[in-house]
């Protein structure tokens, strides 16, 4: 089946400091991805909707100079934590629709782990 | 506004089937159910989905009732490997498409 990777799968890194998280689709193309974050033992929340070619999509709250997500080409979208604080230590999944209609193809990615010290 | 209500926990034997409701009172006429589930620290996983009728596929089986008011996901033999938090997401057509919102779930605990 389609598979969405990320990487780092964890990354611990200083405050203060930048971090980049990718996420590819690795059997299809994307134009849309979705970026979630996940606090300990709370539920999945959407930051932001990555559409490639054009600007990302915020959700309310969310701020987009922290979080600056790039979708350069149909398989691959980052998300920058620019000058992370401990506050943003938590889980990032990205997801990535294959189809319009139904979510049952929508596919999400392992997860990336950050911790900010 | 959430728009399903659902159990917190729920311990199941293993081996057993385990029955997994979920409340969706206010649901429109063209939105469907879906279920995702999510393994300790991984991405969510999708079950199954439905709009009126009774669906079964390898993982699950989706029993909607037919005022569309609620519905049950039946894992027929549950194993330890599905030990997870299992969310109901009710998601219109209209909704951007692919976009889902997550609640609070149900803690599902298997035990031998």
């Amino acid at each position: 089946g389609a598979v969405v990777s990320q990487h780092p799968s964890r990354v611990i890194c200083k405050s203060g400091t930048s971090v980049k998280i990718e996420c590819r689709s690795l059997d299809f193309q994307a134009t849309t991805m979705f970026w979630y974050r996940q606090f300990p033992k709370q539920s999945l929340m959407l930051m932001a909707t990555s559409n490639e070619g054009s600007k990302a999509t915020y959700e309310q709250g969310v701020e987009k100079d922290k979080f600056l997500i790039n979708h350069a080409s149909l398989t691959l979208s980052t998300l920058t934590v620019t000058s992370a604080h401990p506050e943003d230590s938590s889980f990032y999944i990205c997801s990535a629709p294959g189809s319009r209609v139904h979510a049952d193809t929508q596919y999400f990615g392992p997860g990336t782990r950050l911790t900010v010290l | 506004d959430a728009k399903t209500t659902q159990p917190p926990s729920m311990d199941c034997a293993e081996g057993r089937a385990a029955n997994l409701p979920c409340n969706h009172s206010t649901i429109s006429g063209n939105e469907y159910v879906y279920w995702y589930r999510q393994i300790h620290s991984q991405g969510p996983q999708y079950i199954i989905h439905g709009l009126k009728n009774n669906e079964t596929n390898e993982m699950a089986s989706l029993i909607i009732t037919e005022d569309r008011k609620s519905s049950t996901l039946i894992l027929p033999h549950a194993t330890l490997r599905d030990t997870a938090v299992y969310y109901c997401i009710v998601r219109g057509p209209t909704d951007s498409w692919g976009k889902l919102q997550f609640g609070a779930g149900t803690q599902v605990v298997v035990t031998p």
